[in-house]
Order: structure tokens, then C-alpha cells, then sequence
């Protein structure tokens, strides 16, 4: 069955250094792969959505690399800040499908 | 713009209650809401796929008698669980996108309801 792994529960870093959040999956090919931020009883809030055929993609402080070789994506902010605090989420869809598989999500916590 | 809404966003009930809960696409038309639950320190797990003017789609293990979804407009998507016991307690999401049901592009996301049922 299809499985996402995001690599550990929980992150601290500390403020001014880069976050280097990861996700794994295995028995799937994506298509696609989005970053969501969510925060404590809050819905997720969409940030970045690379393709297959992208190495990788940039917003802000916000960059995301897509390895479809290692069936990995890296998620990294830098200059982090303590309100990037929040629990970061990736979620996989294939082609031509909507529905988004979630992975249980990162929590990071940076430090001031 | 594209924001959801969701309502309520806590509800505390007794065992045996049916609870409706709403999601409305604010600034746009959604043919499609998609309704997701999520456990604590658990991913998010999409329940069903709601569509305009037609059935539900559950997923694998979401009894569709228990979690009654209705789609009566392209704003508007209520979920109701029905005689909810403690087993039902967990935070429910619903999300839609721009662009329908074979779109890929990206989710927006209520603001959840919590549920606990005593």
C-alpha cells in the first residue's frame, strides 16, 4: 500500500538557521507533491506544489526539491523565524486525480 | 481569495446526537468539497469526495449511512454524523479547489471542526 514518511515528528532549530523538513514515499508515483503549513486547530494552509518533472521550486523563503529517483522530497526554510513554528504536512496526488494522501506531518519548533 | 469556511467550529454533544457541520466556498464555486478527519498526531485521512447535485464518494471503511454528506449547491457541503458516539470524537476538515474534481491544483482548507462526544 502507499506510504508516506515524514522524517521525524518533531524539529527544533533555531532562529536564523535553515529547516530541512523530508518526506518519503513508497508504492506510489506521483504526480504531484504539495507542502501545506498547518497550524494548532487550524485547517492546512497550502505553501508549494512541485511536479514530477520539476527538480525544484522556490517562493520566499521557501524551497522545495522533488527526487522522483529517491521517492523523496526536502521542504527548507531559511532564515527561520519562531512564527514559522507549525506543523508542516506533505501530501502526493497522481495525474489526473484530486485526491491528496497525506503524510502525519512535522512539527517544527524554532527557537528564538 | 478561495476561502473555506467552516462552521461549527467546536461542538460538544451527547452520545446518540446528530451533528451537521457545513463547509461553504466563500469567493468561489467548488463542484467538488472534499472532507477529510484527522486523529491527534495523525495525518489527515480523506473521508469522502463531496459532488454538486450528486452522491457522495466515501472512501474504503467511511460507513455512508453514519456520515451523511449533501452537496445542494456549488457553495454549500454538510456533513452530518449521525447518532455520534465517543468513537466519532476527532477534528473534521473539509477542503475544495479551483479548479473541480480532476484538477490538481492545490487544496484550501476550513478551519475544522472539533467534535467531542461525551
Amino acid at each position: 500500500s502507499q506510504k508516506i514518511e515524514q522524517n521525524s515528528e518533531a524539529l527544533n532549530i533555531q532562529e536564523g538557521k535553515t529547516a530541512t523538513l523530508t518526506c518519503n514515499y513508497t508504492n506510489y508515483s506521483p504526480a504531484y507533491l504539495q507542502w501545506y503549513r498547518q497550524d494548532p486547530g487550524r485547517g492546512p494552509v497550502f505553501l508549494l506544489l512541485i511536479r514530477e518533472n520539476e527538480k525544484e521550486k522556490r517562493k520566499e523563503r521557501l524551497k522545495v526539491t522533488f527526487d522522483t529517483t529517491l521517492k523523496q522530497s526536502l521542504f527548507h526554510i531559511t532564515a527561520s523565524q519562531p512564527a514559522d513554528s507549525a506543523t508542516y504536512l506533505c501530501a502526493l496526488s497522481g495525474a489526473g486525480s484530486y485526491q491528496l494522501t497525506f503524510g502525519k506531518g512535522t512539527k517544527l519548533s524554532v527557537i528564538p | 481569495g478561495a476561502v473555506v469556511s467552516q462552521h461549527p467550529s467546536w461542538v460538544i454533544c451527547k452520545s446518540g446526537t446528530s451533528v451537521k457541520i457545513e463547509c461553504r466556498s466563500l469567493d468561489f464555486q467548488a463542484t467538488t468539497m472534499f472532507w477529510y478527519r484527522q486523529f491527534p498526531k495523525q495525518s489527515l485521512m480523506l473521508m469522502a469526495t463531496s459532488n454538486e447535485g450528486s452522491k457522495a464518494t466515501y472512501e474504503q471503511g467511511v460507513e455512508k449511512d453514519k456520515f451523511l454528506i449533501n452537496h445542494a449547491s456549488l457553495t454549500l457541503s454538510t456533513l452530518t454524523v449521525t447518532s455520534a458516539h465517543p468513537e466519532d470524537s476527532s477534528f473534521y476538515i473539509c477542503s475544495a479547489n479551483l479548479g473541480g474534481v480532476y484538477s490538481n491544483q492545490p487544496q484550501h482548507f476550513g478551519d475544522g471542526t472539533r467534535l467531542s462526544i461525551l
